[in-house]
């Protein structure tokens, strides 16, 4: 059974610094296609970073030059470094598989970690 | 950027109703959408992908249909747990969501 769970949020200063951790199991991280996803407070889906198994990186223009999505294949885990973080921040975090290994939809979610920005 | 446009933001309706919610695409997607159902403090669930597929385990009251630019998601008898939240997303260039479409009891 897939599974993801992230960890890692909490509150941060606006300037900050976080690593958001996604560990999975029942599937390889680096033989798939990994995404994080985030959802502000009382708001809709918005698209984080993508990470390829081929290693290809895709960043939202948002978090572009503050964010940063990696992997450690010998912990099965999903990162995203976050650094000059900003009120506008402020979300659920979610980390997502897509289906197959195709740029496709987001076949499985994790439970979400939340992330607050404020002083 | 590709633009995604639900409509409506709120739809009020009573258990046993057919419900439709209206995607729109600011350019053409080919059949490269999904759907999703959020609850309240969950994280979104995939019900239909590449437009018209059921996710394994999805009740086949719910269906896709659509291409290009225009997408329509149905439920056809609402249940009493499909009251939520519904977003399309596209993945044809990068990926957007659209911005959620409320299904409240009525």
């Amino acid at each position: 059974e897939v599974q993801l769970v992230e960890s890692g949020g909490g509150l941060i200063q606006p300037g900050g610094s976080l690593r958001l951790s996604c560990a999975a199991s029942g599937f390889t991280v680096s033989s798939s296609y990994m995404s994080w996803v985030r959802q502000a407070p009382g708001k809709g889906l918005e698209w984080v970073s993508v990470l390829y198994s081929g290693n290809s990186v895709y960043t939202a223009d948002s978090v572009k030059g503050r964010f940063t999505i990696s992997r450690d294949s010998s912990k099965n885990t999903l990162y995203l470094q976050m650094n000059s973080l900003r009120a506008e921040d402020t979300a659920v975090y979610y980390c997502a598989r897509f289906r197959g290994s195709g740029i496709t939809d987001f076949e499985n979610w994790g439970q979400g970690t939340l992330v607050t920005v404020s002083s | 950027d590709i633009q995604m446009t639900q409509s409506p933001s709120t739809l009020s309706a009573s258990v046993g109703d057919r419900v439709t919610i209206t995607c729109r695409a600011s350019q053409s997607i080919s059949s490269w959408l999904a759907w999703y159902q959020q609850k309240p403090g969950k994280a979104p669930k995939v019900l239909i992908y590449k437009a018209s597929s059921l996710e394994s385990g999805v009740p086949s009251r719910f269906s896709g249909s659509g291409s290009g630019t225009e997408f329509t998601l149905t439920i056809s008898s609402l249940q009493p747990e499909d009251f939520a939240t519904y977003y399309c997303q596209q993945y044809s260039s990068y990926w957007t969501f659209g911005q959620g479409t409320k299904v409240e009891i009525k």
